[in-house]
């Protein structure tokens, strides 16, 4: 069975910084793209970025590029997101996701349970 | 990026009546090694992370009920429940994965009438 186990709920203050993980089981983890998707209270998905373990080849959306870092440590089946200056628009809920093996089958299979991230002073 | 544009935003149906979420993408998302469109859908119910219904625009996950279809080509798609059934109330996304960065539709409220 596959899971992706993420780490639990964090409160932040505004310019604090973040690494949420996430480990995965059940599954090639090293070959398979696993990604970030934020959701903000009652809005909608938005992709992050995703990175390929095997070579940590990373792609960020250029609305969280700078603003964000992903990496993965394979050798440990886990994946990580980073956040530096939280501000409180950064409240939400983080998810990673694998997607399916394969070139050009990126769509994601599998999530993790989410992360509550609450950025408040 | 490429946006995807989901209608309506709120849908109501009554039980057992047909739902019908539509998706269109801003360009094509034809992925030619396969001839298919880079398009999925999922289903998120509240406090739960999304769940894959839909990839290739028309191959239903394992597991999903076969009462949910998706249809589509060039940059119009769509998303049909035959029948709806009390646990289908969620939103429904569509999602492009043709070319980074991956989009998401703004999200379809599905209610029972």
């Amino acid at each position: 069975e596959v899971r992706l186990v993420q780490s639990g709920a964090e409160m932040k203050k505004p310019g604090e910084s973040l690494k949420i993980s996430c480990k995965g089981s059940g599954y090639s983890f090293a070959n398979s793209w696993i990604g970030w998707v934020r959701q903000v209270p009652g809005k909608g998905l938005e992709w992050m970025g995703v990175i390929y373990p095997a070579d940590s080849d990373t792609r960020y959306s250029p609305s969280f590029q700078g603003q964000v870092t992903i990496s993965a440590d394979k050798s440990i089946s886990t994946a990580y997101l980073q956040c530096n200056s939280l501000q409180a628009s950064d409240t939400a809920t983080y998810y990673c996701a694998k997607r399916k093996a394969g070139i050009g089958w990126y769509f994601f299979d599998s999530w993790g349970q989410g992360t509550l991230v609450t950025v408040s002073s | 990026d490429i946006v995807m544009t989901q209608s309506p935003d709120t849908l109501a149906v009554s039980l057992g009546e047909r739902a019908t979420i539509n998706c269109k993408s801003s360009q094509s998302i034809l992925y030619t090694s396969n001839n298919k469109n880079s398009l999925a859908w999922y289903q998120q119910k509240p406090g739960q992370p999304p769940k894959l219904l839909i990839y290739w625009a028309s191959t239903r996950e394992s597991g999903v009920p076969d009462r949910f279809s998706g249809s589509g080509s060039g940059t119009d798609f769509t998303l049909t429940i035959s029948s709806l059934q009390a646990e289908d109330v969620a939103i429904y996304y569509c999602q492009q994965y043709y070319r980074s960065p991956d989009t998401f539709g703004q999200g379809t409220k599905l209610e029972i009438k």
